[in-house]
């Protein structure tokens, strides 16, 4: 069965310095991932997806993320965490034929000063 | 960047009523989608709709919810007789191409707060 695990529930970093969120996915199938940010009150804003192109993908805002097929991983990564970075990331699966997505159980990610 | 609109932003219903979300989705995409998400829980799949029809559901997605794009613009999603814990936030969301293609992946709406009290 197809699954998207988000194995930090939270990470807290300081303004300037890297930023690390972590994806695993289970598939049987080539899948398109997806990250996306959601801000308080906010909708979820796409940062950047792969499908099936170059395994290092790069994003707005400074995101990257690189497809690892080995490791079944889609790690998020920033160099330099900005205090508007702070929100919670989703990691999303788009699987069976492209009609249904699964989304990770977010990530929320704090940006102390 | 074009941006999929949905309608209300905050509804509260009474338990048994029946609600319609709405959504206007971007104007050139073919794939449309409903999402939820329960407060402090994750974002879940209801349905897909492609070609006027549905192309995939969720088993949350029971016959007390329906979906329809009645006039080429809008995609609806009724809830039949609402129960307390249809309460969540529903996101609406539209694609160029199946599986998230195009320029913008899966476009998400700015969510409608439902509240069944």
């Amino acid at each position: 069965a197809q699954s998207v695990t988000q194995l930090d529930s939270h990470v807290s970093v300081s303004e300037g310095t890297p930023v690390l969120l972590r994806c695993n996915y289970s598939s049987s199938y080539s899948p398109s991932l997806f990250w996306y940010v959601q801000h308080p009150n906010k909708g979820l804003q796409l940062l950047l997806k792969y499908t099936s192109a170059a395994t290092l993908v790069k994003g707005i805002n400074g995101f990257e993320a690189e497809f690892k097929k080995s490791e079944t991983s889609f790690h998020l990564t920033k160099p330099s965490a900005h205090m508007s970075d702070a929100a919670e990331y989703f990691c999303v699966v788009s699987y069976t034929g492209g009609f249904k997505t699964i989304f990770g159980a977010g990530t929320r990610l704090f940006v102390k000063a | 960047e074009p941006e999929v609109t949905q309608t209300p932003s905050h509804q509260v219903t009474q338990m048994g009523q029946e609600v319609i979300l709405r959504c206007v989705p971007i104007s050139n995409h073919l794939y449309f989608y409903w999402y939820r998400q329960i407060l402090g829980q994750k974002v879940e799949f209801l349905v897909s709709f492609y070609n006027n029809e549905i192309s995939e559901k969720s088993e949350i997605f029971d016959d007390q919810f329906s979906v329809e794009r009645p006039d080429g613009s809008n995609f609806t999603l009724k809830i039949r007789s609402t129960k307390l814990e249809d309460s969540a936030m529903y996101f609406c969301a539209s694609s160029e191409l199946v599986g998230g293609g195009g320029d913008y992946g899966y476009t998400f709406g700015s969510g409608t707060r439902l509240t069944v009290v």
